[in-house]
């Protein structure tokens, strides 16, 4: 069973840094891309990152672009999320989620259930 | 990031059809595959559509998707009140490099 674990959410302050992961598992996890989708509370998804099955490719928001760096470590089956420079807007439920696909093109096929982080001072 | 347009809302009784728009444009809907996902209150998406119409393994087939020029619809007939969730669509955006989704629209059984 493919299952998709995110912790690392916290409170912190404006300015703070964080780091979110993802650890996967039920699956050949180097085969996949991934993704970092989140959620404010009370509105609806936006897509903030992926990254290629090898690490070799990534896309980010413009709303995160310059702050936050995707990355993974297919030893340990595990995505990351660095995240600079938070931002009140940007508290949310930090979702990862499994591309069907090495690059990343194709559609979410599994979801973890998500990592909360809150921006405030 | 500009998304996709749907309607905030739709609703329908129990066993009619139902359908919800995604409109997009030319970089987005206009070339790539539309999926949509579903995503009941307090839980994680859960991918419903992919590649315009296909479903994945254990979603009934009251549920289908179609595609045409830069708009795409969710449809679902014989609607039951298990269906009451909020619907996204979503695809690639060739012009943003990045993926775009709809801002979701909640669906009521009346």
């Amino acid at each position: 069973e493919v299952q998709l674990v995110e912790s690392g959410g916290v409170v912190v302050q404006p300015g703070g840094s964080l780091r979110l992961s993802c650890a996967g598992s039920g699956f050949t996890f180097d085969d996949y891309a991934f993704h970092w989708v989140r959620q404010a509370p009370g509105k609806g998804l936006e897509w903030i990152s992926q990254i290629s099955w090898d690490g070799g490719s990534t896309y980010y928001a413009d709303s995160v672009k310059g702050r936050f760096t995707i990355s993974r470590d297919n030893s340990k089956n595990s995505l990351y999320l660095q995240m600079n420079s938070l931002r009140p807007e940007d508290t949310a439920l930090y979702y990862c989620a499994k591309d069907k696909s090495g690059d990343g093109y194709l559609y979410f096929d599994h979801w973890g259930q998500g990592t909360l982080v809150t921006v405030s001072s | 990031q500009s998304g996709l347009t749907q309607p905030p809302s739709a609703s329908g009784t129990p066993g009619q059809r139902v359908t919800i728009s995604c409109s997009g444009g030319s970089s987005n809907i206009g070339t790539n595959n539309v999926n949509w996902y579903q995503q009941f209150p307090g839980t994680a998406p859960k991918l419903l559509i992919y590649n315009d119409n296909q479903r994945p393994l254990g979603v009934p087939d009251r549920f289908s998707g179609s595609n045409s020029g830069t708009s795409a619809s969710l449809a679902i007939r014989g609607l039951q009140s298990e269906d009451e969730a909020d619907y996204y669509c979503s695809t690639w955006d060739d012009s943003l490099n990045g993926w775009v989704f709809g801002g979701g629209t909640t669906l009521t059984v009346l």
